[in-house]
């Protein structure tokens, strides 16, 4: 089944410990991007990688850093957590942009205390 | 910037009527997509549709259909026969063209079906 995955799924965590969302998909995308969500904002770009070893900063980068070593795999790493990076956050992939459908993980729902 | 707006942060319909969530969007693209994603409680992102820019005829995927109105920036869905299971939130979005392939979401319709 061609999908995207995150783990974990769930998250409470305390300020200032390091902490790494996994992101995979099996469907050979070229494209993967984080997404972080509140409530009345929508969803907004964290970091987007257009290859493997290619990446780039989103909307809202600050305080995350994320790495593309294999070409299935787009970790997203919190090396100092704050609580205003309590969030749900979203991968997505795709075979390319512009034209392309984006597909969705499940979501992370990250608290920091 | 590149914006996309959804006025109606909430709506209500009643199942099996007729429903249409509002959008509007600005960018000096030319050639750009739009789509409406479903969020249901499960939180997963779900596409419902998409319309390319340089494409007149409105999308449409089964009770799903855009009104696609370019020169007003305009990009309604309207769902039909409305069922309990379309309850959910619904985000508008563009991509632009950009090669950062950057969704832009607007902040979400949250749409009740009433019994």
């Amino acid at each position: 089944e061609a999908q995207v995955t995150q783990n974990p799924r769930y998250l409470i965590t305390v300020t200032g410990k390091k902490l790494t969302v996994t992101c995979s998909q099996n469907m050979n995308h070229e494209y993967m991007s984080w997404y972080r969500q509140d409530p009345g904002l929508g969803l907004r770009q964290i970091y987007y990688s257009m290859n493997v070893e290619v990446t780039d900063k989103g909307d809202v980068p600050e305080g995350y850093k994320v790495s593309r070593k294999e070409k299935r795999n787009f970790p997203l790493i919190l090396e100092s957590p704050s609580p205003n990076q309590t969030s749900l956050y979203f991968c997505a992939s795709s075979f390319g942009t512009e034209t392309y459908e984006q597909y969705f993980g499940p979501g992370t729902r990250l608290t920091v205390t | 910037a590149q914006t996309v707006t959804q006025s109606q942060p909430e709506m209500s319909v009643q199942e099996a009527e007729t429903v249409t969530l509002s959008c509007t969007y600005d960018t000096s693209e030319s050639d750009y997509y739009l789509f409406w994603y479903k969020q249901p409680p499960s939180r997963q992102m779900i596409l419902v549709i998409r319309q390319e820019a340089y494409k007149q005829q409105n999308a449409t995927e089964n009770r799903f259909s855009v009104n696609f109105q370019k020169a007003a920036k305009s990009f309604s869905l309207k769902i039909s026969d409305s069922q309990l299971g379309d309850a959910a939130m619904y985000f508008c979005a563009s991509n632009y063209g950009g090669s950062q392939g950057n969704l832009i979401f607007g902040k979400g319709t949250k749409l009740s079906v009433k019994p």
